[in-house]
């Protein structure tokens, strides 16, 4: 079955430090989209792509980044953790012709000491 | 003005109940109203999409859409035990694929 995965699914690590999620989905989804998820915010959107080689900034895009080199695969950089970007952390996918309906993953729980 | 507004919840309410939740938003422009329902430490999922005013009935479920008034809200008949979760508005501009969420409500079911 066609699915979206993200890794890891728990991630401790130290301000400053470099973090990379991984996200990964078999649909062959041209759209795919970077959230958090923060108590008393709801889901915010990261960064998204359409397509491979185009990424755009979404609302809370500072402090992250993203490239798309192939269909199946967002991966999502902190290019230096801070303890505010201490989340929870979800992929998701749509098609284009569908774009209403998004397939999240499992979420990724960061937390930045 | 935040596009689109959520009642935060939380809400508990016994097993066979009727349970309202409600979003409203800001900009008219708007095309699809979807309800997403989050499981505790799960991703959310779509429950309903709708884009036309009135009601969009899919078993124990209804959407509905006031696009006069800007509000849609989710009608959810004789709860259970399983509906306990939270439930998370999102709204669609034409010709975007972007999502805008609502903080969600969170909603527990009792015995």
């Amino acid at each position: 079955d066609a699915e979206i995965t993200q890794s890891p699914r728990h991630k401790i690590t130290e301000t400053g430090r470099q973090v990379t999620l991984a996200c990964h989905q078999t649909w062959n989804h041209n759209n795919m989209f970077w959230y958090r998820q923060d108590l008393g915010h709801g889901l915010r959107l990261i960064h998204y792509s359409y397509g491979v080689h185009d990424t755009n900034k979404g609302e809370v895009s500072d402090g992250y980044s993203v490239s798309r080199s192939n269909t199946e695969d967002l991966p999502l950089t902190l290019e230096s953790a801070a303890s505010s970007q201490t989340s929870v952390y979800f992929c998701a996918s749509s098609e284009s012709d569908r774009a209403e309906t998004q397939y999240f993953g499992p979420g990724t729980r960061l937390l930045v000491l | 003005q935040k596009e689109v507004e959520q009642d935060p919840g939380p809400l508990s309410v016994p097993e066979g109940a009727i349970v309202s939740l409600n979003c409203t938003y800001s900009n008219s422009a708007f095309q699809y109203f979807m309800w997403y329902r989050q499981y505790s430490r799960k991703g959310p999922e779509l429950l309903m999409y709708t884009y036309s005013s009135g009601n969009k009935e899919d078993g124990r479920f209804t959407a509905q859409l006031n696009r006069a008034s800007q509000y849609i809200s989710l009608l959810i008949r004789d709860s259970k035990l399983s509906d306990s979760a939270t439930y998370l508005c999102a709204i669609q501009g034409a010709g975007s694929y972007q999502l805008t969420f609502g903080k969600g409500t969170k909603l527990s079911v009792i015995p």
